[in-house]
């Protein structure tokens, strides 16, 4: 079984703060992370997928770094607004397996 | 463009009862498919996924089955439900490459009493 944990499991931020959660995957057989928003009422969108290690990739305010030896990635807010309220969500690929195993998310509140 | 419907988008059905939600993808050929429940504390539990038609790997012991009579469309079921089923049911679908995005469909919000 796949075990792949977020931290923290919930977070609330006053608008403007910057944020940041981890997610932890298995370090051996690694073929992609991918991070999700998923905002309520709303299906979950793909942030970033990212592959090799040491990427970092970067959309608006939301950046995102992978280190796949030691079997993390941290996904950051820069300048938190209430639109950014979510659950966030990792998922992880590994190799010969053509299947996404999602983390158990991150739920952001961004109060302004 | 490619598009993925599911539905119903809730359902209410009594203890015992069959269940059968539907997923389909168009525009775009061999699409590997999942089946997704949301779970307390623990995001999204992956239920069902399959590579090609008729091909299933089941990933959680259960009271559901999945099954892939086409190769755009993806079928959740139980034959008797409990009320263990209860909860929030995606349907997503990627290429074959698993170094693309994953697309979901709208949920279903099943309730068995």
């Amino acid at each position: 079984i796949l075990n792949v944990e977020q931290s923290p499991q919930s977070l609330h931020v006053q608008e403007g703060d910057s944020t940041n959660f981890t997610c932890s995957f298995p370090s051996s057989n690694f073929y992609a992370l991918h991070w999700y928003r998923w905002e309520t009422a709303k299906s979950p969108e793909a942030l970033f997928v990212m592959t090799l290690n040491g990427d970092e990739k970067k959309k608006g305010r939301i950046s995102a770094t992978l280190n796949t030896k030691e079997g993390y990635s941290y996904l950051y807010i820069k300048g938190s607004q209430p639109e950014d309220s979510a659950t966030y969500l990792c998922a992880f690929v590994n190799t010969g397996f053509q299947k996404l195993v999602f983390g158990t998310g991150t739920r952001l509140l961004v109060s302004p | 463009s490619q598009t993925i419907h599911q539905w119903p988008a809730t359902l209410v059905q009594p203890v015992g009862s069959p269940l059968s939600l539907e997923c389909t993808v168009e525009g775009t050929s061999n699409p590997n498919l999942y089946w997704y429940r949301q779970a307390a504390g623990r995001g999204l539990q992956l239920l069902f996924y399959s590579v090609g038609i008729g091909q299933i790997s089941s990933e959680v012991p259960q009271n559901l089955s999945a099954s892939r009579p086409q190769d755009r469309q993806f079928i959740l079921s139980s034959k008797k439900l409990l009320l263990s089923d209860s909860g929030f049911y995606l349907c997503a679908w990627n290429s074959g490459l698993m170094n693309t995005e994953a697309f979901f469909g709208q949920g279903t919000r099943l309730t068995v009493v």
